[in-house]
């Protein structure tokens, strides 16, 4: 079946560092790919998806680009800030059958120092 | 604020309770998912609803059941609960039926259910 496999946490940055979160996944068919966010006591708010390979998605400067022939949707940001502590799912979606509850990774959970 | 709205925020309870989660959609949104979070299975998919009939169904247990309702809100209930029950459940609610796997399923803050 399909899944997701992140990189594990938690990781630790100074302020103004490169970020990389892994994210591989095994899927059939065409699947859309996501990066939901998850701040401290809240619910998960989507971050960036790409929807067919090579697409790039992004938003507030992190970026993630769907590579098919590696199938993976690695994040990267340039220059993280304490505000981006938070823990990051990558997800999936799409199957053959056409029904898409997302598959998510198991997170991984950043903390950006000052 | 997504839109997507859940009550209540907290719920303790016993082992062997019954418990009802509700969740409120987007305006407009017709599909409503219900996730575990739990810290050993991770973000699971349980059940899927489109305009008030089941869509999907992930890994449910038999002692839970959900329905939604011709408003669209949605209720999850969890029965004869045990230890392990205790986790965040979210709800996420997107417009069409989950045919189109384009399609961004936005997220309610959860409630936190927590079995003693």
């Amino acid at each position: 079946g399909n899944s997701v496999t992140q990189m594990e946490g938690p990781v630790t940055l100074s302020e103004e560092a490169f970020l990389t979160i892994n994210c591989t996944y095994t899927a059939t068919g065409y699947p859309s790919l996501f990066w939901y966010v998850q701040y401290p006591g809240e619910g998960l708010q989507l971050l960036l998806k790409a929807t067919k390979a090579d697409d790039k998605g992004s938003n507030k400067g992190f970026e993630a680009t769907y590579r098919k022939e590696t199938t993976s949707f690695h994040l990267e940001k340039g220059s993280v800030q304490v505000s981006d502590s938070a823990v990051y799912f990558c997800a999936l979606s799409g199957t053959y059958s056409g029904n898409t509850p997302l598959v998510f990774g198991k997170g991984t959970r950043l903390s950006v120092i000052a | 604020d997504s839109g997507v709205t859940q009550t209540p925020k907290h719920l303790i309870t016993a082992t062997g309770q019954r418990v009802t989660l509700r969740c409120s959609p987007r305006s407009g949104d017709l599909s409503v998912y219900w996730y575990q979070q739990s810290l050993d299975q991770g973000l699971q998919f349980l059940i899927q609803y489109y305009n008030g009939e089941e869509r999907a169904k992930g890994n449910i247990l038999e002692r839970f059941s959900a329905q939604q309702f011709p408003d669209l809100h949605s209720e999850l209930n969890l029965s004869s609960l045990e230890l392990g029950d205790s986790a965040l459940y979210f709800c996420a609610s997107s417009l069409m039926p989950g045919q189109d796997p384009q399609e961004t399923q936005y997220f309610g803050p959860g409630t936190r259910l927590l079995v003693l």
